[in-house]
């Protein structure tokens, strides 16, 4: 596999739920983040993380967890959604060295609809 | 906070027509990316302008960074349908993140 991943593909979760995004890159980046695209903000940042190491918590609610087991993978754990939170949410990475420097590699997103 | 806001929203050409959107951001940018999502896709890195007033040409694609470096424009000559889809404009945050703030970015369709 090349560039970034991300599983599942489509999630339908009911609110009480939990479930878990995934995201993979095989790019050698050592920055990774997790962005909300809606049709209301279209790129919004959540989460950034920097050598395993989390670097940016955008006011993100608490039923968002994300984890960074080692540069190469990402998680978002979700519990207790509310159907706003229905959206595309993509996983990106960069190198990490420069603020903004690097252009972001976008895996292909996760649709994630709350009943 | 900063703010990188892209004009127009929407553009609806006809197949052959010029295109450009224009960006603007609220502070001075070190350096300005811009992306493409196809409809159903993912962002996709473009290009990348760091100089003051650099222009920089991708086949019918121009990018130009202003001179203040605060605002930047992509202007698509004789479009395609090939072109449709979201253009982001991105600049850094500043400060020692390497947080990049997106704009609001232009959904461009083509009619053929």
């Amino acid at each position: 596999e090349t560039g970034v991943t991300q599983t599942p593909r489509h999630l339908v979760m009911g609110m009480t739920n939990k479930k878990s995004l995934k995201c993979e890159q095989h790019l050698g980046h050592n920055a990774m983040y997790w962005y909300k695209q809606s049709a209301k903000k279209p790129l919004e940042l959540m989460f950034v993380y920097n050598f395993k190491e989390q670097t940016e918590n955008n006011s993100v609610p608490s039923r968002f967890s994300p984890e960074c087991p080692n540069s190469s993978h990402l998680f978002l754990h979700l519990h207790t959604l509310q159907p706003e939170d229905s959206a595309l949410y993509l996983c990106a990475s960069s190198q990490s060295l420069g603020a903004g420097d690097y252009e972001q590699y976008f895996g292909p997103g996760t649709r994630l609809t709350v009943t | 906070g900063q703010q990188v806001m892209q004009i127009p929203q929407y553009q609806h050409v006809q197949e052959g027509e010029d295109f450009t959107t224009y960006c603007n951001s609220s502070t001075t940018l070190s350096n300005i990316q811009w992306y493409k999502q196809r409809p159903g896709g993912h962002p996709v890195f473009l290009i990348q302008l760091v100089k003051s007033g650099e222009v920089k040409k991708q086949k019918r694609l121009t990018f130009q960074f202003g001179e203040a470096k605060k605002n930047s424009s992509l202007h698509i000559t004789a479009t395609q349908t090939t072109d449709v889809g979201t253009y982001f404009c991105a600049g850094p945050s500043g400060g020692a993140t390497n947080k990049l703030i997106f704009g609001t970015g232009t959904l461009l369709a083509v009619q053929p």
